[in-house]
């Protein structure tokens, strides 16, 4: 069964280092797609980076890049020169070509940067 | 280019009552999904819409309903609401159907059942 696993509830990081957000996925279909998103405490879900299952690079946009490690099933956001504005809940999800009008989230990992 | 708009943006209901809400997909897209989001349960797939026909369901009783029109605005509508429809429902809109295609979201719901 599809399933989203972000085992990091909670992080606390210095303003302007760069942090690593953790994500594995566990899915038979052999065509997908995983995606980041961030929701600030507004609730509006802001779509950062895609990542497909068949991209042989890591997918990047502007300070967020994606450590996609395929045979691992991992899909790690990572955040460089973080800033005070980076605080918010950050969600991992993914879509399966089988089943791609529904999105499978994780459980989120709360962001918080210190000045 | 104008985002997903949602509304209302907050509510309050009482037990019973029933609810509408409204979300209109960005322009060009045709497919638009409901999710809602608790503290307890994360983020759940309620159900998705491409051209005026429901795709795809999850697990949510039957009190829970959408549609959508011509224009590929959605409605999701509750009736007789319960203390745990409380949440935040997000709507998203993408332009196709693959497992590539990107959804963007609205602001959201937030619903609150008293």
């Amino acid at each position: 069964a599809q399933k989203i696993t972000q085992t990091q509830p909670g992080m606390f990081v210095q303003e302007k280092e760069a942090v690593t957000l953790d994500c594995t996925y566990d899915t038979s279909d052999p065509s997908y797609g995983l995606f980041w998103y961030k929701q600030p405490s507004s609730g509006e879900m802001i779509f950062l980076i895609y990542q497909g299952s068949y991209d042989q690079q890591n997918a990047t946009e502007g300070r967020y890049s994606l450590n996609f490690q395929k045979a691992r099933k991992s899909a790690n956001l990572v955040i460089s020169a973080s800033q005070l504005g980076d605080s918010a809940m950050y969600f991992c999800a993914m879509r399966e070509r089988g089943s791609a009008s529904k999105i499978i989230f994780g459980s989120g990992t709360r962001l918080s940067i210190r000045p | 280019k104008a985002g997903v708009t949602q509304t209302p943006r907050y509510l309050i209901k009482t037990r019973g009552q029933q609810v509408t809400l409204s979300c209109s997909p960005i322009s060009g897209h045709r497919s638009v999904s409901w999710y809602q989001q608790t503290p307890g349960q994360g983020l759940q797939f309620l159900f998705e819409y491409f051209s005026e026909t429901q795709r795809n369901k999850g697990n949510f009783p039957g009190r829970f309903s959408g549609r959508q029109f011509s224009n590929s605005r959605s409605e999701m509508n509750v009736s007789t609401l319960e203390l745990g429809d409380s949440a935040l429902y997000l709507c998203a809109s993408s332009l196709g159907q693959g497992a590539s295609t990107e959804a963007f979201f609205g602001q959201g719901t937030r619903l609150t059942v008293v």
